[in-house]
């Protein structure tokens, strides 16, 4: 069964500096992958998604994550975060869309003005 | 229309009672899940329904009951519940089975 490791529980970064949010999968077969970003109280919201194709994707907020195969990983990125980022963002897997999502324990990025 | 709509939003029930929660979207997905996410942990999956069939059951106690009367609905019957059963219960949908799930508000459920 797959599995999502998000080795950072907490990302504390100031406001306007870059940020990496790590997420490394179990398996090396076909898969899907996706970060999701929950508010307080809120469901979660797709951020970005990588199913084929382009190994690097992007959400229309500034994220991007990059597909790497070799390392498991589809580590979340952005340039310049905004205190609006401050969320718990989840990332997820599934096997190539024939299973359910699988989450990771999720890492809560807190934006310090 | 690419909402998945709970309700109730809150629901606070005795041990004793008897309560469904419900799950809508309108997007003709296939696929629909109940997932139970307890404070500052991720989603964990309870319920798949695909077609319109239960497909898969996390070893979920019998207190909870799920049931699909439709394509387009989703509801989860609540029982005899204990206060350990407290927490946000989401519904989500996708067009099939691990793709792209799209996630409602959730119903933060209260046991006392």
């Amino acid at each position: 069964a797959q599995s999502v490791t998000q080795l950072d529980s907490q990302v504390p970064v100031f406001e306007e500096a870059p940020v990496e949010l790590r997420c490394n999968y179990s398996s090396s077969v076909s898969v899907y992958l996706f970060w999701y970003v929950q508010y307080p109280n809120q469901g979660l919201q797709l951020l970005l998604k990588y199913l084929s194709g382009s190994t690097l994707v992007e959400s229309i907020n500034g994220f991007e994550a990059e597909f790497n195969k070799s390392q498991t990983s589809f580590h979340l990125r952005k340039p310049s975060v905004h205190i609006s980022d401050t969320a718990e963002y989840f990332c997820a897997v599934s096997d190539s869309g024939n299973t359910p999502l699988v989450f990771g324990k999720g890492t809560r990025l807190s934006v310090i003005a | 229309d690419t909402e998945v709509t709970q309700t109730p939003k809150h629901l606070v029930m005795g041990m004793t009672n008897k309560k469904s929660l419900k799950c809508e979207q309108h997007m003709g997905h296939r696929a629909m899940y109940w997932y139970k996410q307890k404070a500052k942990k991720p989603p964990e999956l309870m319920f798949v329904y695909s077609y319109e069939k239960l497909s898969i059951n996390e070893s979920v106690p019998s207190r909870f009951s799920p049931e699909c009367p439709n394509s387009s609905l989703l509801n989860l019957h609540l029982h005899a519940l204990q206060p350990e059963d407290s927490a946000l219960y989401l519904c989500a949908s996708s067009q099939e089975t691990g793709d792209e799930a799209f996630f409602g508000q959730g119903t933060r459920l209260t046991v006392v």
